[in-house]
């Protein structure tokens, strides 16, 4: 069964980090790309960043480009987002997904349980 | 880059059909094939029903279906059931990054 099991996120001030975390098992990692979308308390949803199989495409939206960085260990079968200079509007539940294709896909199927960001002093 | 238009809301009574549509621009909708729908019920993560138009994955009932039209995508739920009332959103493909529609709210009568 393929799985995505997210962890990290918390409260964090405006200005500051943190580190998400997506644990992928049941599929061959390095095939797909991944990808990270997010949602804002009763909003709807958001593409952030995705990344191929290898980790060497990468893509962001413009809303986080600069601030935030998509990485992947294939050996450890997970997927990162570091998240700089973290703002207030960045507050949402985030999920990560797997894509449908090395490069992109666009199908995102499954998605990880979700994980939320608090940004707030 | 903006979010594809959805209607609002959406309804139906059990047995009916309702098309949910899509709008984006010849830069997204218009000049890829990879466009793709999700399920959202309340609390829950988003649930992948329709991909590159108009393909359901393995275990999505055949009432879902998907279509295209120049900018507009469509999706339609046929021998609408009451566990369908739920939040749908539409993805389109768009050069370097993706984008999502802004949702649409399915209420079964």
């Amino acid at each position: 069964e393929v799985q995505l099991l997210q962890s990290g996120g918390g409260l964090v001030q405006p200005g500051g980090s943190l580190r998400l975390s997506c644990a992928a098992s049941g599929f061959t990692f390095t095939s797909y790309a991944m990808t990270w979308v997010r949602q804002a308390p009763g909003k709807g949803l958001e593409w952030v960043s995705g990344l191929s199989g290898s980790g060497g495409t990468t893509y962001y939206a413009d809303s986080v480009k600069g601030r935030f960085t998509i990485s992947r260990d294939n050996p450890k079968n997970t997927l990162y987002l570091q998240m700089n200079s973290l703002r207030a509007e960045d507050t949402a539940i985030y999920y990560c997904a797997k894509d449908s294709q090395f490069i992109v896909g666009g199908a995102f199927d499954p998605w990880g349980q979700g994980t939320l960001v608090t940004v707030s002093s | 880059q903006s979010a594809l238009t959805q209607p609002r809301s959406v309804s139906g009574s059990p047995g009916q059909s309702v098309t949910i549509s899509c709008t984006g621009t010849s830069s997204d909708v218009g000049d890829y094939n990879y466009v793709s729908w999700y399920q959202q019920h309340p609390g829950k993560a988003p649930k992948l029903i329709i991909y590159d138009v108009n393909k359901r994955p393995s275990g999505v009932p055949d009432r879902f279906s998907g279509s295209k039209s120049g900018n507009t995508a469509s999706l339609t739920i046929s021998g609408l059931q009451a566990e369908d009332e739920s939040d749908y959103f539409c993805c389109s493909f768009a050069g370097t990054s993706f984008v999502f529609g802004t949702g649409a709210k399915v209420t079964v009568l």
